[in-house]
């Protein structure tokens, strides 16, 4: 059973734009909901985390909201840049146990 | 702070061969992940170690796949033998065994089995 599930695949938009992309989880246990920056031939980098007592978090231009009752998740993405075009993966966890989804590649038009 | 370090970067071999690849995590911490990233995909959990155990190993393909990590700090992932479909990234991150939940991934090795 897969434990996160990610969406969209893939995601194109003008600069400037906010992308969003949405990540849904299946075990209420779940305390720990990541979102990882990955470059081609780099390894995932953490952009942003949440906790489940908390609905929104932002760091900069990037925003997680978190809707605990339906088991959502979402980044959203402010601004964006060029430079933003990169995969994106969401993961879930408890402790020192992970669950990634497939990723979203995320393309920004000057 | 020196990150989480892989070799090789690269390597191409024939199916039915063995490989290796090596880990060095972060200094310190006690948690160490091995993953498979095939293309187009997230990352998939292969072994997780707390400190020299290995307490998660499920979906480690024992028939051929094989980690260490003896004294607690780097580890090695093997396979032997490679077959077609271990075409992938794989991934090492490592993570403290403090409060903070966030792992720090290495650059990974892309093998290439023809």
């Amino acid at each position: 059973q897969q434990q996160v599930k990610q969406s969209p695949q893939s995601l194109i938009v003008q600069k400037g734009g906010i992308p969003i992309i949405n990540c849904a989880y299946e075990n209420t246990a779940f305390d720990y909901f990541p979102w990882y920056q990955q470059f081609p031939g780099k390894g995932p980098a953490l952009l942003i985390a949440i906790r489940p007592d908390v609905s929104e978090k932002k760091e900069g231009r990037f925003t997680i909201s978190f809707n605990k009752s339906a088991k959502q998740f979402s980044l959203h993405i402010m601004d964006s840049q060029p430079g933003d075009s990169a995969t994106y993966f969401c993961a879930a966890g408890r402790g020192n146990q992970f669950y990634f989804g497939t990723g979203t590649s995320l393309t920004v038009i000057p | 702070e020196a990150g989480v370090v892989q070799s090789p970067r690269y390597k191409i071999i024939e199916k039915k061969q063995p490989v290796a690849f090596w880990c060095n995590p972060i200094s310190g911490h006690n948690t160490l992940y091995w993953y498979r990233q095939n293309l187009g995909q997230g990352p998939e959990l292969l072994i997780r170690y707390e400190n020299e155990e290995a307490v998660d190993d499920s979906q480690l393909p024992k028939d051929r796949f094989s980690a260490e990590r003896l004294k607690g700090v780097d580890s090695t992932l093997k396979i032997q033998p490679a077959e077609l479909g271990d075409s992938a990234v794989y991934l090492c991150a490592s993570k403290t065994s403090g409060a903070s939940n966030e792992q720090f991934f290495g650059p990974g090795t892309r093998l290439t089995v023809l």
